[in-house]
């Protein structure tokens, strides 16, 4: 079965620093990996995507995500993290097995960035 | 243009109630969805049309029944709903077919059930 994991429910950062948000996969294949970031109140706003080629993958925000093949992970990532980045972040893989377009999501981490 | 909007942003309705979720992009996107939010929880998905045919029913109980008029529109008509319906509820749309289609997603109804 396909699945996506973030293994934490919360990531602190101060001001600054940078941050990593940590997502592993499960797919048979290619995968199609997604991040998706939302606000308090918010629909879900579109990162960054993986399809094929660079492993590093640059998206909205200065946010970035490195494709990992042999630890199957895809972990999202800024150098210096602000306070408005603050937010829910959901990893996501494409359902390949399914033909309407079905995105897996993992659970979710809370970044939490302090000045 | 990458907006989808959603009306209303927030609804209050009794368990004997009908009322509709309305969704609407202009992108040109041939694929819409609905999503069922719980708080720090990621979406549920709950129905997919594809080129304004339903392609994808999660197993959603009869009491939501979705309807996709034109390319541009998705309701999702709500009746007899339960206090458990409670949610935040997201539409979405993307490119149709296979590859990497991002979803877009609108910024959510707040629904409660009382």
């Amino acid at each position: 079965a396909q699945s996506v994991a973030q293994p934490e429910d919360q990531v602190n950062v101060a001001e600054g620093n940078p941050l990593t948000v940590k997502c592993t996969y499960s797919v048979s294949g290619n995968p199609y990996l997604f991040w998706y970031v939302q606000y308090p109140n918010r629909g879900l706003q579109f990162l960054l995507k993986y399809i094929t080629g660079d492993n590093l993958v640059k998206g909205s925000y200065g946010f970035e995500a490195e494709f990992n093949k042999s630890q199957t992970s895809f972990h999202l990532k800024k150098p210096s993290a602000l306070v408005s980045d603050s937010a829910l972040y959901f990893c996501a893989v494409r359902d390949k097995n399914n033909q309407g377009g079905k995105l897996i999501f993992g659970q979710g981490t809370e970044l939490s960035v302090k000045p | 243009d990458t907006e989808v909007t959603q009306t209303p942003k927030h609804l209050v309705m009794g368990m004997t109630n009908k009322k509709s979720l309305k969704c609407e992009q202009h992108m040109g996107h041939r694929a819409m969805y609905w999503y069922k939010q719980k708080a720090k929880k990621p979406p549920e998905l709950m129905f997919v049309y594809s080129y304004e045919k339903l392609s994808i029913n999660e197993s959603v109980p009869s009491r939501f029944s979705p309807e996709c008029p034109n390319s541009s529109l998705l309701n999702l008509h709500l009746h007899a709903l339960q206090p458990e319906d409670s949610a935040l509820y997201l539409c979405a749309s993307s490119q149709a077919g296979q590859g990497a289609r991002e979803q877009y997603f609108g910024p959510g109804t707040r629904l409660t059930v009382t």
